[in-house]
């Protein structure tokens, strides 16, 4: 049921961009991204729900396409502050709702 | 308005010991989730309560369990720790809406550490 993250690691200079996707085998209502920073508590980013949507936030945006159970976060000119694990968080129903997150994506950006 | 609150920060148990983490959820949201989180593995689900009733249920052993109190409070308990137990154990609430599509939020974590 774990969604499954790529890539799982990439390092990025200051001002590149970057894509980290996010693929689930179960039909999805919603997905989740959150980033966490080394001994915090992971983040709230976007929620995206089903329809397609892509939403935005500063520079980071993503993409949720529900016949394909995937999704892609999406980050523009990258900067020192987005360094961190990247989590997607899958929103399944299995007699109820809940969401099951990925391994994470580690990002690191470097001046 | 206070976020996510877990207590204790930081614990060590020895195996075969049981351990109980709380959790205090945002004012007014009636839902709490529990994960664990190891290196490798992201954030396992264990379970889901609202309004005192567990709702789903993860993966984990039966040694994994957890209630929730009429104020929303939640607390999570270990027994018989093993090894494997260290982790981050993380507590996450959302508002009492059942639809899909909430945002959750997550506490800082308790961090257990089984020798």
């Amino acid at each position: 049921q774990q969604p499954v993250q790529s890539p799982q690691a990439v390092i990025l200079r200051e001002g590149e961009d970057a894509v980290i996707n996010c693929s689930s085998s179960k039909a999805l209502y919603s997905v989740h991204w959150y980033r966490q920073k080394h001994g915090e508590a992971p983040v709230f980013l976007m929620i995206l729900l089903k329809g397609g949507e892509q939403k935005g936030h500063e520079k980071i945006s993503a993409s949720f396409n529900e016949k394909k159970q995937q999704s892609s976060l999406y980050l523009t000119a990258s900067q020192l502050s987005y360094s961190g694990t990247y989590f997607c968080g899958t929103e399944i129903y299995t007699g109820g709702f809940k969401t099951i997150f990925g391994a994470g994506t580690r990002l690191f950006v470097k001046a | 308005k206070a976020g996510v609150t877990q207590t204790p920060r930081y614990l060590i148990k020895t195996r075969g010991q049981q351990v109980t983490l709380s959790c205090s959820p945002i004012s007014g949201h009636r839902s709490v989730s529990w994960y664990q989180q190891t290196p490798g593995q992201g954030l396992q689900f264990l379970f889901e309560y609202f309004s005192e009733t567990q709702r789903n249920k993860g993966n984990f052993p039966g040694r994994f369990s957890g209630r929730q109190f009429s104020n929303s409070r939640s607390e999570m308990n270990v027994s018989t720790l093993e090894l494997g137990d260290s982790a981050l154990y993380l507590c996450a609430s959302k508002s009492h809406d059942p639809a899909p599509g909430n945002t959750i939020y997550f506490g800082e974590g308790s961090w257990l550490t089984v020798v």
